[in-house]
C-alpha cells in the first residue's frame, strides 16, 4: 500500500465552482500537512501547512484533515482558470515530506 | 526575490555521460533537499542535507552523490548517467533544523533532464 493515495484525475469544473479535492494516507507517524500546487513547469508552491485535525482557511482555500480516519481535502471556493494546475497532498514526519502523486485540475471559463 | 535557484533548466545527455546539476537558495535555510518527479510517482526524495556538513539518502539514492557545498549551496551529481534517470529534478530548502524539524519546503522550478 502506498503511503500516500491521491486520485491523479484530471477533474475538470466550470469557473465559479466548489472543487474538493482528497488524499488518504496509511502511516499514523505523520505529523504535519501540506498542500501544494503545481503549475506546467513549474516547481512545487506551498498553498496549505497544518499540523492539527480540522480547518484551516485561507482566502478561497480551505484544508481539512481528519486524523481519525487518515484523510485530507482541500476545498477551493470560487474556482478561477488561474486554479488550473496539479494539486499535491504531502504529509511530513520530522524532516522528511512524503507527497501524493498529484491530482490535476482544469477549471474551464 | 530568488527563493531556490536551480541551474540548468534542461539538459540532455547520452548514457555514460556525468553531470552535476546546482541549487543555490537565499533564504538562510538549515535544510536542503533533492526530489525527482516522474508521471504518476509524485515527488521522490533523492538525497537531504538536514544541515551544513550532513547529508542523508532518501527514498531513491542509487546512482546519485550529492555536495553541501556550504548553507546556500547543495548538488545532485550524476556520475554514469542511465535512461532511468530522465526526470525532472527539484531541488528544495525548509527551515527545519535539529528540534525545528516540522517546517515546510520551498521549491525551485527543476531541472529537466534527459539522457538518451
Amino acid at each position: 500500500q502506498k503511503e500516500v493515495e491521491q486520485d491523479p484525475g484530471p477533474l475538470s469544473v466550470p469557473e465559479g465552482a466548489i472543487v474538493s479535492l482528497n488524499c488518504t494516507y496509511s502511516n499514523s507517524a505523520f505529523q504535519y500537512f501540506m498542500w501544494y500546487r503545481q503549475y506546467s513547469r513549474k516547481g512545487p508552491e506551498l498553498l496549505m501547512y497544518t499540523y492539527s485535525s480540522g480547518n484551516k482557511e485561507d482566502g478561497r482555500f480551505t484544508a481539512q484533515v481528519d486524523k481519525s480516519s487518515k484523510y485530507i481535502s482541500l476545498f477551493i471556493r470560487d474556482s478561477q482558470p488561474s486554479d488550473s494546475a496539479t494539486y499535491l497532498c504531502a504529509w511530513g514526519s520530522s524532516y522528511k515530506l512524503i507527497f501524493g502523486s498529484g491530482t490535476r485540475l482544469l477549471v474551464r471559463p | 526575490n530568488a527563493g531556490v535557484t536551480q541551474t540548468p533548466k534542461f539538459q540532455v545527455l547520452k548514457t555514460g555521460q556525468s553531470m552535476t546539476l546546482q541549487c543555490a537558495q537565499d533564504m538562510n535555510h538549515n535544510s536542503m533537499y533533492w526530489y525527482r518527479q516522474d508521471p504518476g510517482m509524485g515527488l521522490r526524495l533523492i538525497y537531504y542535507s538536514a544541515s551544513e556538513g550532513t547529508t542523508d539518502k532518501g527514498e531513491v539514492p542509487n546512482g546519485y552523490n550529492v555536495s553541501r557545498l556550504n548553507k546556500r549551496e547543495f548538488s545532485l551529481r550524476l556520475e554514469s548517467a542511465a535512461p532511468s534517470q530522465t526526470s525532472v529534478y527539484f531541488c528544495a530548502s525548509s527551515e527545519a533544523a535539529v528540534g525545528l524539524s516540522n517546517q515546510p519546503q520551498h521549491f525551485g522550478d527543476g531541472t529537466r533532464l534527459s539522457i538518451l
